[in-house]
This record gives structure tokens, sequence and C-alpha cells, in this order.
């Protein structure tokens, strides 16, 4: 089956700066990889998600980059804000099929002020 | 309340106890989860039904048994649990079980087996 590995579990930021998280996948037929965001207290909700036929997909200050090779995806979040502090969660499956989603273990990010 | 509800949001038992947490989505979705949320762990998919029919058990012990008496309702019923089992269960839906599909979680359940 899938195994994601994510890291850093922990990061801190300053305002302003950026934010990269990686994680790694071992099934090379995944072809589907959503994030995760779950602030403190609240459920996790999807934020950005990337299918294998792409390399990097964008959204505002948040993007994602995909290197099948290496098996690897990475979160970026740009000109961090306070209001991105929150556990994310990268994830991984073969979409069309129905195995479910594998997730990391989750990456704590703080931004500080 | 739109979206996906759990209630009771707080729980604490006994391990002699008998519970029940309950799941409901009111976004016509066909496919239901459970979830254990445990400290610095992934989250852990315990179950998956598809239109109210079981699709996946992921080696979840037997004191967790899931119910779905429709595809809107969810139940996890607890008997018998250990204190490791404390943790935040939480349940998701989807449009369907393909796994490209967005899952919306519910709040959660913070359960604590003393």
């Amino acid at each position: 089956g899938e195994n994601v590995e994510q890291h850093p579990s922990t990061l801190s930021v300053q305002e302003g700066d950026s934010a990269v998280i990686k994680c790694t996948y071992s099934d090379s037929a995944s072809n589907y990889f959503p994030w995760y965001k779950q602030e403190l207290g609240k459920r996790p909700q999807l934020i950005i998600d990337i299918r294998s036929n792409v390399g990097e997909k964008k959204d505002q200050r948040i993007a994602v980059t995909l290197n099948k090779t290496a098996k690897h995806f990475s979160l970026h979040i740009t000109e961090t804000q306070p209001e991105d502090s929150a556990v994310y969660f990268c994830a991984a499956t073969l979409s069309g099929s129905a195995r479910q989603l594998t997730f990391g273990s989750g990456t704590q990010l703080t931004v500080l002020p | 309340e739109t979206g996906v509800t759990q209630t009771p949001r707080h729980l604490v038992m006994g391990m002699t106890n008998k519970k029940s947490l309950k799941c409901e989505q009111h976004l016509g979705h066909n496919a239901m989860y459970w979830y254990k949320q445990s400290a610095k762990k992934p989250l852990e998919l315990m179950f998956v039904y598809s239109l109210e029919e079981r699709v996946e058990n992921n080696s979840v012990p037997s004191r967790f048994s899931p119910e779905c008496p429709n595809s809107s309702h969810l139940f996890l019923h607890l008997h018998t649990l250990q204190p490791e089992d404390s943790a935040l269960y939480l349940c998701a839906s989807s449009q369907d079980i393909q796994g490209y599909n967005e899952q919306f979680f519910g709040p959660g359940t913070r359960l604590t087996v003393l």
C-alpha cells in the first residue's frame, strides 16, 4: 500500500517569509495529491490539490509542485500571514480507483508576527 | 447547520461504558468515512461506507463498530475501549469513494477514555 512521509513536523517562519512543506510517497502509481489545512480546534479543509499530469499548480499565495520521478511533492506558501498558522496534511492516492487517501503525519506551521 | 456535523463534540467514558458517536452530512454525498486523529500521527482511516455499504475496514479492533443506516448518517459504536483509544474522531463525506473527490470533514468528537 501507499506510504506518505511529511517533513518537517514543525515549522516556524516570520510573517512575510515563505514556508515549504515536503512530502514523499512510495507508490509510483499514485496520481492525485491533495493538501488539507487544519486550524487549531477546527476541521481539516482542502486547500489545494494536484494531479500527476501537471508539475505545478498555484492559487494566490499557495502553490504545490510535484516531482513524479523522485516521488515527492511540496506545498509552498509565500508572504505568510498569521492566519496561515495551522497543521497542514499532505495525502496521496490513485484517482479513478477506490483506494483511499493516505495522509502524511502533518506539519505544524507557526507564523510569527 | 450545513456540511458535516458530529455529536457529541466531547465525550469522556470509562473502559466499561458503551457509547455512540454520530455523524450527519447535509451535502448529498454517497461516501462517508471515520478517521482517528492522534497527536503527531497521520490521520488514520478506520471505515469507509459507500451508499450505506461498508467498503473498507482498516484492521480496526472490534470494540469499534460502525453503522450506516442511510447515506446521510454514520455512527460509531464504542464498547470496552482502552485509554489508548483516546483521540479526536473525525467523520468525513465525499461525493463518492473515488480518491480524488474532496473530503469534507466534521468538527470531530474529542474522546477521552479513563
